[in-house]
């Protein structure tokens, strides 16, 4: 079973909607990532959080340790936002990622 | 944009074959880390190095080994290439708390071995 479990796998979304990501966690962690991988490939950190709620522009990421969950949150989406969003947790010196959640945001 | 580059950007060789792939920064970051990424297990922690010649394991350190002689670069390298080596490697960097902290991704390296 892997540490870390997103929901959902594939999303697809009309321009303006309000997006909703999801990750789940298994284990005691120090800090949770969220990353954002374009469709070229290049990775981006977007968030870096060990309590409450992190905001930058329309990105809003928040999380919940005793329930061990994080969301990340996307207001009026714009097609440009089309990537795969990964979640990842710090814990005892080593990384682990969730499989990546890939967003479509059409026109 | 933080200043990592990885090289080669691509690389096919033949099984049984040594190969090194090396991330350069210019950021003067600590931290330096070697990712692989596949369909269906996503990012996985290969090494990574808290200083100079000071590095760890990471989830799936098996088949590699990595060198850090100065800050700068961090060495990958698979002394005798399988094919389930065949993968995207990413390099990241973070400046001084480790896996507490932003890291930086480099472009990634595709390694394809035959």
């Amino acid at each position: 079973k892997n540490e870390v479990e997103q929901s959902p796998q594939n999303l697809t979304a009309q321009e303006g909607e309000f997006i909703t990501i999801n990750c789940s966690y298994s284990v005691g962690i120090s800090a949770l990532h969220w990353l954002q991988q374009h469709p070229g490939g290049g990775i981006v950190s977007l968030f870096m959080l060990s309590s409450g709620k992190k905001k930058h522009g329309r990105l809003i990421a928040t999380i919940n340790i005793q329930e061990k969950h994080s969301s990340l949150h996307i207001t009026a989406s714009h097609p440009r936002d089309s990537a795969v969003y990964i979640c990842a947790v710090s814990y005892n010196n080593d990384m682990r990622f969730g499989a990546g959640t890939r967003l479509t945001v059409k026109p | 944009d933080a200043g990592i580059t990885q090289s080669p950007r691509h690389k096919v060789t033949e099984t049984g074959t040594p190969v090194t792939l090396r991330c350069h920064q210019t950021e003067n970051h600590r931290y330096m880390y070697w990712y692989r990424q596949d369909p269906g297990h996503g990012l996985r922690l290969i090494h990574y190095s808290y200083g100079v010649k000071d590095t760890d394991k990471g989830e799936v350190s098996d088949g590699y080994s990595v060198s850090r002689s100065k800050t700068e670069d961090f060495l990958l390298t698979l002394e005798s290439a399988t094919s389930s080596q065949t993968s995207v490697y990413f390099c990241a960097i973070s400046e001084d708390v480790g896996l507490l902290e932003t890291q930086y991704f480099g472009p990634g390296t595709r390694l394809l071995v035959l």
